[in-house]
């Protein structure tokens, strides 16, 4: 049992190049998060996925795109990489529950664009 | 309030000090609130999921209760360790958005 898989861990990218982050969940959860964590600013929220089929926005969605490919997957594309893309990305997935349930991170990727 | 907030930003004790922390967020559309622990160049664990009015909840030296009413959470830690040392999150489970909006954390610096 996996958890939270998130790929890659490292990329550094040039001013204008495109690219996915790749999340997998293995654990049957409904609801998918990306956040970026950058000094002093917690985790924001970029896109979420409530359930399979659906996307929404979140506090920072300018510059990304998001698929839910289906009820495992969730990527995050930046079409068009700018120097403010530069920080740690975290991929995040629960299910609600009855009791509120947990939400589990994946191990984050580090990006960096020169 | 509409954002979920966190105070103080950082804390500097000694060890063996007990401390407490502070989030807010909106009572509205509450669904539950969630505290982590959250170390350098790691990711974030789960302390607590709590969803009810007056939740306590307790895990070795850690505790924290829940006001859905007012909205505000408390997170303790009693006897602080300097392995205590990490940053805190809450978040907000927004109910029928399922958003989940983090605070921008409490920074625990715990000396031996």
């Amino acid at each position: 049992n996996a958890g939270v898989t998130q790929t890659p861990k490292f990329q550094v990218l040039k001013t204008g190049q495109s690219m996915t982050l790749q999340c997998a969940q293995d654990m049957n959860h409904n609801s998918m998060y990306w956040y970026r964590q950058d000094p002093g600013m917690g985790l924001r929220l970029i896109y979420y996925s409530a359930s399979e089929g659906t996307t929404d926005k979140g506090e920072v969605p300018n510059g990304y795109n998001v698929s839910r490919l289906n009820k495992r997957e969730f990527s995050l594309r930046l079409e068009s990489a700018a120097p403010s893309q530069t920080s740690v990305y975290f991929c995040a997935s629960t299910n609600k529950g009855t009791s509120g349930n947990t939400i589990y991170f994946g191990e984050g990727s580090w990006l960096t664009v020169v | 309030i509409l954002n979920v907030e966190q105070s103080p930003q950082s804390l500097h004790v000694q060890e063996g000090d007990s401390t407490n922390f502070t989030c807010s967020f909106p009572s509205s559309n509450f669904y539950a609130l969630h505290w982590y622990r959250w170390e350098t160049a790691k990711s974030p664990k789960a302390l607590f999921v709590m969803t009810l009015n007056g939740d306590e909840k307790k895990k070795g030296r850690i505790s924290a209760t829940l006001n859905t009413k007012e909205g505000y959470s408390y997170l303790y830690i009693k006897g602080s360790q300097p392995e205590d040392s990490a940053t805190y999150l809450c978040a907000s489970h927004g109910g029928a958005t399922n958003k989940l909006i983090f605070g921008t954390g409490t920074l625990l610096a715990v000396q031996p």
